[in-house]
């Protein structure tokens, strides 16, 4: 399985736009990737997925350049409340997810 | 629908003490993982199920024994607890295969404390 590496924390504020980077050298062809994130006490919440190019939904953006080593997942405009934890994972549908990890993630953290 | 249910939420155990932890999912999912989290840690996988009556050993199984009992239910037994086994637990499934996106559904975690 691919391996990720993201920031350990990230600081911003109210109204900025955060990007939080995560490279995925050893990216598997039929590999995805996908971003989950987690308030405390909780356990994660799915947040985007995307194969190659950009994806958007109601949360958040997902930059993946042609190479598909690398990933970054775009907020726009954050508050206080996406002050969180998110995980970058990539998805094997070729199988092996009894070795699905998560990671220690990118705590994120947004100030007043 | 009420997702994916585990039981019970808070649970203190003194070392050597047995215990299971419950987990049921009402999405129809084919597969169901067991968690670990520890304080600022990530999630670390114990255990996974891809299908009724099949299991796989994940990244930390020692200390622990699963059970896929339908497609509904997959069980976390601990026999001998020990105080490295104070963590969150989290049960979560998911859809696999051509036509789904992996999504994985997480319940609100089981915290266990073993003294």
């Amino acid at each position: 399985l691919a391996k990720t590496t993201q920031p350990i924390s990230m600081d911003s504020y109210e109204g900025q736009e955060v990007n939080i980077t995560c490279s995925h050298n050893n990216i598997a062809t039929n590999d995805y990737i996908t971003w989950y994130q987690q308030f405390p006490s909780q356990g994660p919440r799915f947040i985007i997925q995307g194969y190659k190019t950009k994806v958007t939904n109601e949360v958040a953006s997902l930059f993946i350049p042609a190479d598909r080593k690398s990933s970054t997942l775009s907020l726009p405009r954050v508050s206080l409340s996406d002050t969180a934890v998110y995980y970058c994972l990539v998805l094997p549908f070729s199988g092996g997810y009894n070795k699905l990890i998560f990671g220690a993630g990118t705590r994120l953290a947004v100030h007043p | 629908n009420a997702g994916v249910t585990q039981t019970p939420k808070f649970q203190v155990l003194k070392t050597g003490q047995s215990m299971t932890l419950q987990c049921a999912q009402d999405m129809n999912h084919n597969s169901m993982y067991w968690y670990r989290q520890d304080p600022g840690m990530g999630l670390r996988l114990i255990y996974y199920s891809a299908s009724e009556g099949t299991t796989d050993k994940g990244e930390v199984p020692n200390g622990y024994n699963v059970s896929r009992l339908n497609k509904r239910e997959f069980s976390l037994r601990l026999e001998s607890a020990a105080p490295s086994q104070t963590s969150v637990y989290f049960c979560a499934s998911s859809e696999v295969g051509v036509g789904s996106t992996g999504e994985l559904f997480f319940g609100e975690g089981s915290r266990l404390t073993v003294l």
